[in-house]
């Protein structure tokens, strides 16, 4: 069974820090999205990495793809307190359809005024 | 566009009981898929339908049924509630356009508890 380990589980920091979140997995993806979650609602698909050591931005996001394929990181920079929600990784087999996505178990971040 | 709609939004059953989790979108999507989202258990693929007529199992199928008559509705059906059972539901689709880009929309998610 594949697994996409995510870390840390929590993550409570003050606004204007930086902070990193981490998703790994002993094996190889076709892909890998990040998804941002908030209470009561469902996830919201926030970017989808390909290429090996592929780089995306989001404004203060910033989404790395391992060059195996095997990991990615998500940086925000400068966090705010509308960066508060769960955030999932989520890995696509080569071949598989978006019914057989690999959910992690999430990373719940709170950011403080 | 509505995107994906699910009823109801919460829902309480007896265990034994069985019922219906509706699932609908807009958006002439051909890929559909249901999860459950467990406390620190992340999001689990119960069932998915590739296209209309078309289902097949995910990793937690048990206890758990769907069918796929048209497009735009995926209904789940719990055939005798059980208090495992108890979690949020989440609906899903995507174009299905077969590449690792296909994005995936999520419904607003069915509470259930089952005492």
């Amino acid at each position: 069974t594949q697994l996409l380990e995510q870390s840390p589980q929590f993550l409570s920091i003050q606004e204007g820090e930086n902070l990193t979140v981490y998703c790994n997995s002993s094996s190889v993806f076709s892909s890998l999205q990040w998804y941002r979650q908030e209470p009561g609602e469902g996830p919201v698909l926030l970017v989808t990495v390909v290429t090996g050591g592929e780089v995306k931005k989001l404004k203060r996001l910033t989404f790395q793809f391992g060059d195996a394929r095997k990991d990615s990181s998500l940086h925000i920079t400068a966090a705010q307190t509308g960066d508060t929600g769960l955030y999932l990784c989520a890995g696509l087999n080569y071949g598989g359809s978006q019914g057989n996505l690999i959910f992690g178990k999430g990373t719940k971040l709170s950011v403080k005024p | 566009n509505a995107g994906v709609t699910q009823t109801p939004k919460f829902q309480v059953l007896k265990t034994g009981q069985s019922m219906t989790l509706q699932c609908a979108q807009d958006m002439n999507h051909e890929y559909m898929s249901w999860y459950r989202q467990d406390p620190g258990m992340g999001l689990r693929l119960i069932h998915y339908s590739v296209g209309a007529g078309i289902t097949d199992q995910g990793e937690v199928p048990n206890g758990y049924n769907v069918s796929r008559s048209t497009t735009e509705d995926f209904p789940l059906r719990l055939l005798s509630a059980a208090p495992s059972q108890t979690s949020v539901y989440f609906c899903a689709s995507s174009p299905g356009d077969g590449t690792s880009t296909d994005t995936q929309y999520f419904g607003p998610g069915t509470r259930l508890t089952v005492l």
